[in-house]
């Protein structure tokens, strides 16, 4: 099952603008991280935010994580045609110790047209 | 630095038959997952390896199953072939002293059972 659901699902805007993703997850975490993922390959990751931390940055990223609602959001300001990818969020859950996999959301696809 | 590879890229198989996906991890990286991804759809998270054990499965039959070398390789095998199998396989590693760091994936491997 998916942990994380993004939305939109899908996003179209013009290079230049900004774009917000949103993610709501379900049970509570020790991470939330986002990763890119261009047409049939392999993700690429681009941030992670620990659950007592509520903004971080990072470039033209900006994520924001608020635990009390169980939700982020990733910004990418003044987007370029080459961010046109799927993004996903992924949750580490929280657990005693050990490796706990990431669980990802079904991602939001965005369109940056030129 | 090499990063995590997989092999073969691309694969066709028939209803019924068995094939092996095989992985490389990141250098330095001693925990491998796997996770099958349909069109469309986020990663879903099959099993991970360390220390030559599966140490977390997810909700996969027993058709699937893995393998790691004392050289931190995986293989991920399945058996009697589903045409819902058809997906985009994909491999990630990170270092299990740091469990909480990012996964590194490979591309991935494209099944398609007909």
């Amino acid at each position: 099952s998916q942990q994380g659901e993004e939305d939109p699902q899908a996003l179209s805007i013009q290079e230049g603008e900004n774009a917000t993703m949103n993610c709501s997850y379900k049970t509570s975490i020790n991470n939330l991280q986002w990763y890119r993922q261009n047409s049939g390959r392999g993700l690429v990751h681009l941030i992670l935010i620990r659950s007592n931390e509520r903004e971080k940055h990072s470039g033209r990223l900006r994520v924001t994580l608020d635990t009390s609602k169980k939700s982020s959001s990733l910004l990418i300001t003044a987007s370029r045609a080459a961010d046109t990818a799927s993004y996903f969020c992924a949750t580490a859950l929280r657990a005693g110790s050990g490796n706990t996999p990431l669980v990802f959301g079904k991602g939001t696809r965005l369109s940056v047209i030129a | 630095d090499a990063g995590v590879t997989q092999s073969p890229t691309h694969l066709i198989k028939t209803r019924g038959q068995q094939v092996t996906l095989r992985c490389s991890p990141k250098s330095g990286h001693d925990t491998v997952s796997w996770y099958q991804q349909a069109l469309g759809q986020g990663p879903q998270f099959i099993f991970q390896y360390y220390e030559e054990e599966e140490r977390q499965r997810g909700n996969f039959p027993d058709r699937f199953s893995g393998h790691q070398f004392p050289n931190y390789s995986s293989e991920l095998n399945v058996n009697a072939l589903l045409l819902g199998d058809s997906a985009l396989y994909l491999c990630a590693s990170n270092p299990r002293q740091n469990y909480n760091s990012p996964l590194h994936f490979g591309n991935g491997t494209r099944l398609t059972v007909t």
